[in-house]
């Protein structure tokens, strides 16, 4: 079953406004990813955390690894309209294990 | 390098038909996998391979069946298609076979429909 809940499932927001996201898990994770998938294409990897309490930024996105390992937080400052898209988290609970995803944020940005 | 690419783009079965999906990377990747993604599931993993020769069963595998011939070939294979394989399907691959890390790259994928 699901095992990585993903909130808000969706989301309007206008240009240049902050978004926040989050991906919380029963169960305790060792890696989290960030995902994006823009219509029609598929996943491309943002932001990769290893360790709990990390903060990583990429640009305009900054992931933190939550300190319980049961969550990651994802936002994004100023959004502009390529920013639209899909954003899945993924969390790997042991070192060679398949990653598990997330059902995904879907942001839409209003100019 | 081309990446991973998905041919066909677009496919409609009927039930019961028979067809393989095709996947290919040119980044001699050892590990490979097919996911499919529903309308609020995310991405599912079907099948996953490490290595040539070598393949194993994701989360949800049934009616699917896969091969790894080759490093740069993983085929994903509907023996019978019902509607419930609707669905869009990716593949990824990862330069790491059994120490599998973050760096997945996906295919631009498949959307299939059966009727």
């Amino acid at each position: 079953g699901q095992q990585l809940n993903q909130s808000p499932q969706s989301m309007f927001i206008q240009e240049g406004e902050d978004v926040s996201m989050n991906c919380t898990s029963s169960s305790i994770f060792n890696t989290w990813l960030w995902y994006k998938q823009d219509p029609g294409e598929g996943p491309v990897l943002l932001i990769a955390l290893y360790k709990a309490g990390e903060l990583t930024s990429n640009g305009r996105l900054t992931a933190q690894f939550g300190i319980t390992r049961k969550d990651s937080f994802l936002n994004i400052s100023a959004s502009i309209p390529s920013d639209v898209g899909i954003y899945f988290c993924a969390g790997q609970k042991n070192y060679g294990q398949n990653f598990v995803f997330g059902p995904g944020t879907r942001l839409s940005v209003l100019p | 390098n081309a990446g991973v690419t998905q041919t066909p783009k677009f496919q409609v079965l009927k039930t019961g038909q028979s067809m393989t999906l095709q996947c290919a990377q040119d980044m001699n990747h050892e590990y490979m996998s097919w996911y499919r993604q529903d309308p609020g599931m995310g991405l599912r993993l079907i099948h996953y391979s490490v290595g040539a020769g070598i393949t194993d069963q994701g989360e949800v595998p049934n009616g699917y069946n896969v091969s790894r011939s080759t490093t740069e070939d993983f085929p994903l294979r509907l023996l019978s298609a019902a509607p419930s394989q609707t669905s869009v399907y990716f593949c990824a691959s990862s330069p790491d076979g059994v120490a599998l890390s973050y760096e997945q790259y996906f295919g631009p994928g498949t959307r299939l429909t059966v009727t």
